[in-house]
């Protein structure tokens, strides 16, 4: 399925250096969505954008930056990151009427050295 | 909040029927139930949703009885293939934004 795709699929980074992960939906939906799975962890909701707004930050360290410039892409931007923030990012989708049917991109295998 | 509970894992054979129990005791009104698959290092794959009664698509069955106290996730005649992590979600289409809570899931292995 490509209705949401996201860019690198792994991505190794150092401490002190600045990334990029991009998702890119084309199920013409509105609310745009990034997680966090760790090893043996349940995935953990980070952002949730609707209409391009911010509508949720849970408790993320600001060495994540997401941005939403348009209901179609949405990326999440990494700096100064730590060793325990390697995990696989997963960015999802849904219609803004119903949250609970997402859409989710295959992610982004994230290893920081 | 509707909190969910589901069992830790399940075991199964190759062409048998697979029924996941999801309890969530204290839904609310207006919370729609739905359920996700999810394959080792890859993202969760929406299965089914429903709110009473009984829903089936290509893929799945969701039963829901009266009381909506539980649901119950039929996967009929499993393959390998569906070797896989089960999560139940409960919540209010309107307000799911805030509320969005995958838990641990169901662990299914299905055997030759």
């Amino acid at each position: 399925e490509t209705g949401v795709t996201q860019t690198p699929r792994h991505l190794v980074m150092g401490m002190t250096n600045k990334k990029s992960l991009k998702c890119e939906q084309h199920l013409g939906h509105n609310a745009m969505y990034w997680y966090k799975q760790s090893a043996k962890k349940p995935l953990e909701l980070m952002f949730v954008y609707n209409f391009k707004e911010q509508t949720e930050n849970n408790s993320v360290p600001s060495r994540f930056s997401p941005e939403c410039p348009n209901s179609s892409h949405l990326f999440l931007h990494l700096h100064t990151l730590q060793p325990e923030d390697s995990a696989l990012y997963l960015c999802a989708s849904s219609p803004r009427t119903d949250p609970y049917e997402q859409y989710f991109g295959p992610g982004t295998r994230l290893t920081v050295t | 909040l509707a909190k969910t509970t589901q069992p830790i894992s399940m075991d199964s054979y190759e062409g048998q029927e697979v029924n996941i129990t999801c309890s969530h005791n204290n839904i609310a009104t207006n919370d729609y139930i739905t359920w996700y698959q999810q394959f080792p290092s890859q993202g969760p794959r929406f299965i089914i949703q429903g709110y009473k009664t009984k829903v089936t698509n290509e893929v799945a069955s969701l039963f829901i009885p009266a009381d909506r106290k539980s649901s119950t996730l039929s996967l009929p005649r499993v393959s390998l293939s569906d070797t896989a992590v089960y999560y139940c979600l409960v919540g209010d289409l309107n307000t799911g934004f805030q509320k969005l809570v995958f838990g641990t899931g169901t662990r299914l292995l299905v055997s030759p």
